[in-house]
């Protein structure tokens, strides 16, 4: 199956600090990448769809001047957290949207990040 | 209106018996159907995708999608305990994939 990475896999920063998050598609390229977000024991949220070479899609509710996404190259997507605060303290996940061979996209998670802010 | 719903669970079910997870989405116009499963601390992994109405088989899984019904099984035979986990059921919408709150799965020793 197709491969994504993360890194790092956890990172712990102190407050009003930024933090960048890389995305990898390994063996395949992405045009299009997603940024969840997961709280513990609570469902993925979907923070942003990044598109290559354009503005990332926020969801409703998500801050795009505290979560930059910039997704440079069909195989990178990063999201940098913005003067980080504890209450962004969360496990942060990407997937990369796959095309395949019946004409349905799927997406490959990665590892997914561990972020503690204190 | 929650667009992918599950069943938080837990579900508890003896080792070798048949687990079976279900699932309702309310856009018909979702074309494709995934389950994956999250390990405690892990991010999720893909187990099946399923596009047609019908079973398909992988191994011990089997997805089943009923489009009429706009309702999306899993079944697990022969549970294992490692089978034990969250089952997250997604369905995709607008090029974007939603996700249901996910099931807990138990399997008992």
């Amino acid at each position: 199956g197709a491969v994504v990475s993360q890194h790092p896999s956890w990172v712990i920063c102190k407050s009003g600090t930024s933090v960048k998050i890389e995305c990898r598609s390994l063996d395949f390229q992405a045009t299009t990448m997603f940024w969840y977000r997961q709280f513990p024991k609570q469902s993925l949220m979907l923070m942003a769809t990044s598109n290559e070479g354009s503005k990332a899609t926020y969801e409703q509710g998500v801050e795009k001047d505290k979560f930059l996404i910039n997704h440079a190259s069909l195989t990178l997507s990063t999201l940098t957290v913005t003067s980080a605060h504890p209450e962004d303290s969360s496990f942060y996940i990407c997937s990369a949207l796959s095309g395949s061979a019946v004409g349905a996209d799927t997406q490959y998670f990665g590892p997914g990040t561990r972020l503690t802010v204190l | 209106q929650k667009e992918v719903e599950q069943n938080s669970g837990p579900l508890s079910v003896p080792e070798g018996a048949i687990a079976s997870l279900n699932c309702t989405y309310s856009d018909r116009g979702s074309q494709s159907f995934f389950w994956y499963r999250q390990y405690s601390g892990k991010s999720p992994e893909l187990i099946m995708s399923i596009y047609s109405n019908g079973d398909k088989e992988d191994g011990r899984f089997t997805a089943q999608l009923n489009k009429a019904s706009q309702y999306v099984s899993l079944l697990i035979r022969d549970s294992q305990p490692s089978d034990s986990a969250t089952y997250l059921c997604a369905a995709e919408r607008d090029d974007k994939i939603i996700f249901g709150k996910g099931t807990r799965l138990h399997i008992l020793p």
